[in-house]
């Protein structure tokens, strides 16, 4: 079975600095991992995501995470907040035998100008 | 590329009827999509597995005959809510699978752009 815990449900941070978003999971083969995106009231939109090769994958609006094998984490980062960051954030590990996704609780993301 | 349409965005239907929501897959074939749940606050919830030709596997505690899933093409999915009631009102989102497509890293999921239904 697989799973993902994210730590910290919500995260506040000041237009400027660094944005951090942990995210750690249990899987019992080879995962693929992926960073989501949503903003109120709209579907989920792909940041980035690891299946192989380079363990630090950039993404969308200068996002970037590093797949940790030894840590079992996945942790986003982007080096300095826009207000247009805040959103919740939700990190997923993947596939399982049926092919879906296992979502974490989602970190919601407030930036203060 | 891979890009996921649902429909409608959003709904308002009286407590008894039926609602039912599309997920177009545009510019691919996706032999799987998901349908998730979403309640206010929340992570998503996956309700079902929709697999093209083929019955829907649906997740433990939902109700197969209140949520009907047909996904009778390569590219289209629905879900069906029927004799909606007040506590049906939500966020539903579907997702689809998609492989091969070596400019967008050879794997991934689309999700659409939801549906808030409410159901009065």
């Amino acid at each position: 079975a697989q799973s993902v815990t994210q730590l910290g449900s919500h995260v506040s941070v000041s237009e400027g600095a660094l944005v951090l978003l942990r995210c750690n999971y249990s899987s019992s083969v080879p995962p693929y991992l992926f960073w989501y995106v949503q903003y109120p009231n709209q579907g989920l939109q792909l940041l980035l995501k690891y299946t192989t090769g380079a363990t630090l994958v950039k993404g969308i609006n200068g996002f970037e995470a590093e797949f940790k094998k030894s840590e079992t984490s996945f942790h986003l980062t982007k080096p300095s907040a826009h207000m247009s960051d805040a959103a919740e954030y939700f990190c997923a590990v993947g596939p399982d035998a049926g092919n879906k996704l296992t979502f974490g609780g989602g970190t919601r993301v407030l930036v203060k100008p | 590329g891979a890009v996921v349409s649902q429909h409608p965005s959003w709904v308002i239907c009286k407590s008894g009827t039926s609602v039912k929501i599309e997920c177009r897959s545009l510019d691919f074939q996706a032999t799987t999509m998901f349908w998730y749940r979403q309640f206010p606050k929340q992570s998503l919830m996956l309700m079902a597995t929709s697999n093209e030709g083929s019955k829907a596997t649906y997740e433990q505690g939902v109700e197969k005959d209140k949520f009907l899933i047909n996904h009778a093409s390569l590219t289209l999915s629905t879900l069906t809510v029927t004799s909606a009631h007040p506590e049906d009102s939500s966020f539903y989102i579907c997702s689809a699978r998609w492989t091969g497509r070596r400019n967008l890293g050879g794997y991934g999921y689309t999700f659409g752009s939801g549906t808030r239904l409410t159901v009065v």
